[in-house]
């Protein structure tokens, strides 16, 4: 079966860091993503892993460990517009190569 | 166009009813994704089109519910004798290839069924 877990919401405050976590149980795997979506807008891209370790992205990393099937998405330096949904999908190969499978998101509020 | 466009933007539709939901994605792209996303959730997959190959339908919830993809391009996902419980956002999204790292969204299809 194919199970992703995120927090349902996080707050923080402007100026501080915030790691959200993503734990998996996929039948397949074939990298992980993190998009971010406001409210009432189209998801977009954020990062992709596909080995083990840190992809940074300006004030963006995510990390991934595939024996412990566990990613989280660090945001730096938050600002107020930072405030939207994160979500964590993950590739299952399946027979088609590229089926994406998502979490339920996790609602980040940024505090002045 | 420059990205993918989903018509219509807003769709009410009585009970029962048939409806119809385009996506046309970005031109190139092989791969086909159809979501829907009910209010403050996430994203349910419904169905993965890539290139000619069969689609992946795992995700279709009943059989009322079906999509197709005519010459590798334009999908139209159909909902017949729709049910309250249909209405959520339709998200429809396209990759150059299945394995490709980043799908590109279109803004959906906010469907209500009154």
């Amino acid at each position: 079966g194919q199970n992703i877990d995120q927090p349902t919401e996080m707050t923080a405050t402007e100026g501080a860091i915030v790691q959200i976590n993503c734990t998996y149980q996929t039948s397949g795997f074939n990298g992980l993503f993190w998009y971010q979506q406001h409210a009432g807008e189209a998801p977009t891209f954020l990062s992709y892993n596909v080995l083990d370790g840190l992809e940074e992205k300006g004030r963006f990393s995510s990390f991934l460990s595939r024996s412990k099937g566990y990613s989280y998405l660090l945001l730096k330096e938050l600002q107020m517009k930072d405030s939207a949904s994160y979500l964590c999908a993950v590739r299952d190969p399946g027979n088609q190569g590229g089926k994406l499978i998502f979490g339920q998101g996790t609602e980040l509020s940024v505090k002045p | 166009g420059a990205g993918v466009s989903q018509s219509p933007s807003n769709k009410v539709t009585e009970k029962g009813k048939d409806v119809e939901l385009r996506c046309d994605p970005i031109s190139g792209h092989t791969a086909l994704y159809w979501y829907r996303q009910s209010l403050g959730q996430g994203l349910e997959f419904l169905i993965y089109f890539q290139g000619n190959s069969a689609p992946d339908k795992s995700g279709l919830p009943s059989d009322r519910f079906s999509a197709e993809r005519t010459g590798g391009s334009v999908s139209t996902l159909t909902i017949q004798r729709t049910q309250q419980e249909d209405s959520a956002v339709y998200l429809c999204a396209s990759s150059p290839t299945a394995g490709h790292t980043e799908a590109f969204f279109g803004q959906g299809t906010r469907l209500t069924v009154v």
